[in-house]
């Protein structure tokens, strides 16, 4: 079955720094692949997405590249700030109303 | 502006009680679902709903119930037969089945059982 592999963290940055969380998957067929956001005590937003092979999904500083070869999608900031401080979703939907899988989420926490 | 809403935020429970979680969305999506979160375990699904009148048990289905009598609404009965019912519930919604639709989800509701 269709699978979501990530790091759980937490994942713990000083403001400004790099980030990246590593996203792998295993789906049959040609995925939807997803990174959603959770803030504290909320629901998750959808932060970005890509449905095809190749394709970055882009949002507030956020970046990800659809990479079938390597069955990866993960996520990267040039620059965290601490309002970044989230929980962050990896998930894909390879169609049908019961194929969304999250993956497990990964705890950011920036420092000042 | 269009949303996903659930209530209550915070609801507690005495053991042996039915409770009912609401959600209502006004975003005219087909597909509703439920999830179920916990620590460390990500998200797991409960029921979902492709259409009014229907729904489908998810991986998580014993010991709760669901309706879907209206296109908006979708309550969530957590039952005296759940053992350990004490989450945080998610709610969420999407335009239907296609590849590319993304879900959208409420606030979540804290269930703590006393």
């Amino acid at each position: 079955g269709d699978s979501v592999t990530q790091m759980e963290g937490p994942v713990t940055l000083s403001e400004e720094a790099f980030l990246t969380i590593n996203c792998t998957y295993t789906a049959t067929g040609y995925p939807s692949l997803f990174w959603y956001v959770q803030y504290p005590g909320e629901g998750l937003q959808l932060l970005l997405k890509a449905t095809k092979a190749d394709d970055k999904g882009s949002n507030k500083g956020f970046e990800a590249t659809y990479r079938k070869e390597t069955t990866s999608f993960h996520l990267e900031k040039g620059s965290v700030q601490v309002s970044d401080s989230a929980v962050y979703f990896c998930a894909l939907n390879s169609g049908g109303y019961q194929k969304v899988t999250f993956g497990i989420g990964t705890k950011l926490q920036v420092i000042p | 502006d269009g949303g996903i809403t659930q209530s209550p935020k915070y609801l507690f429970r005495k053991e042996g009680q039915n409770v009912t979680l609401s959600c209502e969305q006004n975003l005219n999506h087909d597909a509703m679902y439920w999830y179920r979160q916990d620590p460390g375990q990500g998200l797991r699904l409960i029921y979902y709903s492709q259409i009014v009148n229907d729904f489908q048990k998810g991986d998580i289905a014993e010991g709760y119930s669901v309706s879907r009598e209206k296109k908006e609404s979708f309550p969530l009965t957590v039952t005296s037969a759940q053992k350990n019912p004490t989450a945080f519930y998610l709610c969420a919604s999407s335009m239907g089945q296609g590849l590319r639709n993304e879900q959208f989800f409420g606030p979540g509701t804290r269930l703590t059982v006393l």
